[in-house]
């Protein structure tokens, strides 16, 4: 089955800095990338997604870009404020199954 | 966007009881809906898809006569945890696909403890 990895657990920066948080992905099927913030003991929210016949999406201050080579994406948050610090968690699947498997979590801090 | 509505959000229960916990779509219908479990600052763990009006698909090492899920109509799933046990005590949540998006929308979680 699908095994996603993602990276770092914990990441700290300063406000205004960029983020980045990486997830790899083994199974070459799957091609539905989605972005999941989650507050403290708030629900997840999709943040943005990418499909695999696209390379890169960005939405303002995030982004992601996909490798299916590689078989790996990276979310990509720059001009950090205080308010991003939550937890990201990447997941994978098929367009339209929504049966994901998600990555084991970052928790960003911004600091101010 | 879409709402999924979850209830209880906390509930706290004795060792050898049931507890069910809902998930409901609000202004969409959720042919499927997820269940999943969280550990404390671990991700999401998928324990079943409900597809309304059939049996749910559990997930490996799931059982499925401990976590019972009902997916009767195209708005509501529910999850009971039959015999609970403190080792059953999680965050758990609901999320549903539909809407015009196709996004996936999650409840707000619902936290089991168990003493």
């Amino acid at each position: 089955g699908e095994n996603v990895e993602q990276h770092p657990s914990t990441l700290s920066v300063q406000e205004g800095d960029s983020a980045v948080i990486k997830c790899t992905y083994s199974d070459s099927a799957s091609n539905y990338f989605p972005w999941y913030k989650q507050e403290l003991g708030k629900r997840p929210q999709l943040i943005i997604d990418i499909r695999s016949n696209v390379g890169e999406k960005k939405d303002q201050r995030i982004a992601v870009t996909l490798n299916k080579t590689a078989k790996h994406f990276s979310l990509h948050i720059t001009e950090t404020q205080p308010e991003d610090s939550a937890v990201y968690f990447c997941a994978v699947g098929g367009v339209g199954t929504y049966k994901y498997i998600f990555g084991t979590g970052t928790r960003l801090k911004v600091l101010a | 966007g879409a709402v999924v509505s979850q209830h209880p959000s906390r509930v706290i229960c004795k060792s050898g009881t049931s507890v069910k916990i809902e998930c409901r779509s609000l202004d969409f219908q959720a042919t499927t809906m997820f269940w999943y479990r969280q550990f404390p600052k671990k991700s999401l763990m998928l324990m079943a898809t409900s597809n309304e009006g059939s049996k749910a698909t559990y997930e490996q090492g799931v059982e499925k006569d401990k976590f019972l899920i009902n997916h009767a109509s195209l708005t509501l799933s529910t999850l009971t945890v039959t015999s609970a046990h403190p080792e059953d005590s999680s965050f758990y949540i609901c999320s549903g696909a539909g809407g015009n998006t196709g996004e996936l929308f999650f409840g707000e979680g619902s936290r089991l403890t168990v003493l």
